[in-house]
């Protein structure tokens, strides 16, 4: 069974700065995709970022961008010029190619910002 | 796009009643829907998926007869909870993905908190 873990509960930035959350995963699969999801303290999910895993370059979404190794099966998130707004828990989760769309979710992360 | 309903938000009931939740894909039509429960400061727990049509399939642990589960239509999934008891009480949580773009990727209703008191 695949895992995800997420080894940083809780992650601290100053507004405008850089952060990176971490996510490793666990999987004998080689086609899969990977996802950043947001939860505000509204509770609502919503999709940060995407990456096939068959794609070598890194996806970017705005201040969004991932850092994926394939072959060390990490998969972290960096948000940059850090904003106020950001401040959410933020799960990584792994989706087999063909698992019928089944997410498996990491711990997560809660991050704050300073301002 | 890709929008995804819940209905209600929040919910208070007496143990023992039964509650039925929502979720709806509002602009695109959900071939697969999957409901999750989440405690607090927790990560989403899968229960079940549903897809259109068919039975639900649900996860190790989760009471098929307890948390009925229909898929009835592309845009529509519905889960009751029969006979709740406050042991029930937790954040419920919908999601769809689809045809048309949206195969890969789950996305999630704005969840429903229910209360057994």
């Amino acid at each position: 069974a695949q895992t995800v873990t997420q080894s940083q509960p809780e992650m601290s930035v100053q507004e405008a700065e850089t952060v990176t959350l971490s996510c490793t995963y666990d999987t004998s699969e080689s086609d899969y995709y990977l996802f950043w999801y947001k939860q505000p303290p509204s509770r609502q999910m919503i999709l940060v970022i995407r990456q096939e895993a068959y794609k070598q370059q890194n996806a970017t979404e705005n201040r969004f961008s991932v850092n994926f190794q394939k072959a060390a099966k990490s998969f972290s998130l960096k948000i940059s010029d850090s904003q106020l707004g950001d401040a959410a828990m933020y799960f990584c989760a792994y989706r087999r190619w063909d698992a019928g769309n089944m997410l498996t979710f990491g711990g997560g992360t809660r991050l704050m910002v300073k301002p | 796009g890709a929008v995804v309903s819940q209905h209600p938000s929040r919910v208070i009931c007496k143990s023992g009643t039964s509650v039925k939740i929502e979720c709806r894909s509002l602009d695109f039509q959900a071939t697969t829907m999957f409901w999750y429960r989440q405690f607090p400061k927790q990560s989403l727990m899968l229960m079940a998926t549903s897809n259109e049509g068919s039975k639900a399939t649900y996860e190790q642990g989760v009471e098929k007869d307890k948390f009925l589960i229909n898929h009835a239509s592309l845009t529509l999934s519905t889960l009751t909870v029969t006979s709740a008891h406050p042991e029930d009480s937790s954040f419920y949580i919908c999601s769809a993905s689809g045809s048309g773009g949206q195969e890969e990727t789950q996305y999630f209703g704005p969840g429903t908190r229910l209360l057994v008191l």
